[in-house]
């Protein structure tokens, strides 16, 4: 079985301010992890994914997350936070010999204050 | 190429009645899942479709069924509607839902049912 646990449902930081969004996994085999972002009104859309070769991850709008197999973790974050990051943050997961199809977490709302 | 498109958009219905959402996926997409998004409950998977059949369902009353055609688009069904369906629905596409395959979402159809 495979599952997902964000930390914090809100996190709140001022503009400029580094972001860290903060995701744990749990499987039983190797994971695939992502990120996928959700802007009101609109569907999810993928911001990065780790799919076991680089650990350390880039994605689109600046945004990178890091696979920490020891701490079963995959934190998202971002050095300087812009307004337009203020959105639902998703992380999922899913595994070779497991479900492909992927367990979301229950989300993080960014709030950016000016 | 075009992303995924749902529609309606917005829909109200009453309790009891039924309601169709359709979703057409990316061109070239076989595999097509469809999931509901409540404040609650956050992301619940519904159930996948690859080729015209179901390969994977989640944990939901038989009131909820889709279907999938032969150019991929697909359909999903809510007989009997409770107060309690009241939810955006988000269909994603994906190439051939392998593990490590990236999701598509459309922008979701709200379902407010009275």
């Amino acid at each position: 079985a495979q599952s997902v646990t964000q930390l914090g449902s809100h996190v709140s930081v001022s503009e400029g301010a580094l972001v860290l969004l903060r995701c744990n996994y749990s499987s039983s085999v190797p994971p695939y992890l992502f990120w996928y972002v959700q802007y009101p009104n609109q569907g999810l859309q993928l911001l990065l994914k780790y799919t076991s070769a680089a650990t350390l991850v880039k994605g689109i709008n600046g945004f990178e997350a890091e696979f920490k197999k020891s701490e079963t973790s995959f934190h998202l974050t971002k050095p300087s936070a812009h307004m337009s990051d203020a959105a639902e943050y998703f992380c999922a997961v899913t595994s070779t010999g497991g479900s492909y199809i992927p367990t979301f977490g229950r989300g993080t709302s960014l709030i950016v204050h000016p | 190429k075009a992303g995924v498109t749902q529609t309606p958009r917005y829909l109200i219905k009453t309790r009891g009645q039924q309601v169709t959402l359709s979703c057409s996926p990316i061109s070239g997409h076989r595999s097509v899942s469809w999931y509901q998004q409540t404040p609650g409950q956050g992301l619940q998977f519904l159930f996948e479709y690859f080729s015209e059949t179901q390969r994977n369902k989640g944990n939901f009353p038989g009131r909820f069924s889709g279907r999938q055609f032969s150019n991929s688009r697909s359909e999903m069904n809510v007989s009997t509607l409770e107060l309690g369906d009241s939810a955006l629905y988000l269909c994603a596409s994906a190439s051939s839902g392998r593990v490590e395959e990236t999701q598509y979402f459309g922008p979701g159809t709200r379902l407010l049912v009275l």
